[in-house]
């Protein structure tokens, strides 16, 4: 089965600030990969599909980029309430579906 | 609109079974699979399992298999999944989750807890 690697595991940054995560894949999943927010005692919400098309509603500050092996969701302008944890899933040979391990998202 | 509404929390004892319900509405239920992922608390996202709701066929995370079971009523646009032999790992908020290539939409989750 495909193994997604995200990084880091959390990070901490200013509002304005540019952010990045990563998500590497065990082998090429095309462009088969989700981005997910999640904040305390929510169901994730999907910000990006297909790698880099931006989910209907999602603030534009949010975009991802990638495809087979490494993948990033970059968060531009950071915002106060982009304070969460992000999760990466991967669906290229579903099923199974496999997310990568999150990454929490602190505002300084 | 799209909405998945499960059942409510549980707490059951360790060897015991779960059967948790997801409804879904503002959709053709049998057009989408319906998969299950799992999240302990303070933790990440597991995959459980996945069913196709027009077939019936359905597949799990093998650490999941020979104690899940995943059934639908489409009749009431409703799928299942059950698990059994239940141990305190297993305490954690189900969600199910319709997917369209990668998951669109979620239910709002229920939290199973297993304890003696």
């Amino acid at each position: 089965d495909i193994q997604m690697t995200q990084s880091p595991s959390s990070l901490s940054a200013s509002v304005g600030d540019r952010v990045t995560i990563t998500c590497r894949a065990s082998q090429g999943i095309r462009n088969a990969l989700g981005w997910y927010q999640q904040k305390p005692g929510k169901a994730p919400k999907r910000l990006i599909y297909v790698a880099s098309s931006l989910q209907s509603g999602v603030p534009s500050r949010f975009s991802g980029s990638g495809s087979g092996t490494e993948f990033t969701l970059t968060i531009n302008n950071l915002q106060p309430e982009d304070c969460a944890t992000y999760y990466c899933l991967q669906h290229d040979n579903y099923p199974p579906l496999a997310f990568g391990g999150g990454t929490k998202v602190e505002i300084k | 609109q799209v909405q998945l509404v499960q059942s409510g929390a549980e707490v059951k004892k360790p060897g015991a079974s779960v059967k948790v319900s997801c409804k879904a509405s503002g959709y053709t239920f049998t057009s989408y699979d319906i998969n299950w992922v799992r999240q302990a608390t303070g933790q990440g996202l597991e995959w459980v399992g996945w069913m196709n709701p027009n077939s019936g066929n359905t597949g799990s995370a093998q650490k999941f298999q020979g104690r899940v079971t995943m059934t639908r009523d489409t009749s009431i646009n409703t799928a299942y999944m059950e698990l059994n032999s239940l141990r305190s790992e297993d305490t954690a908020v189900y969600y199910c989750a319709r997917v369209d290539g990668s998951i669109d939409y979620w239910g709002q989750g229920t939290l199973i807890t297993v304890s003696s």
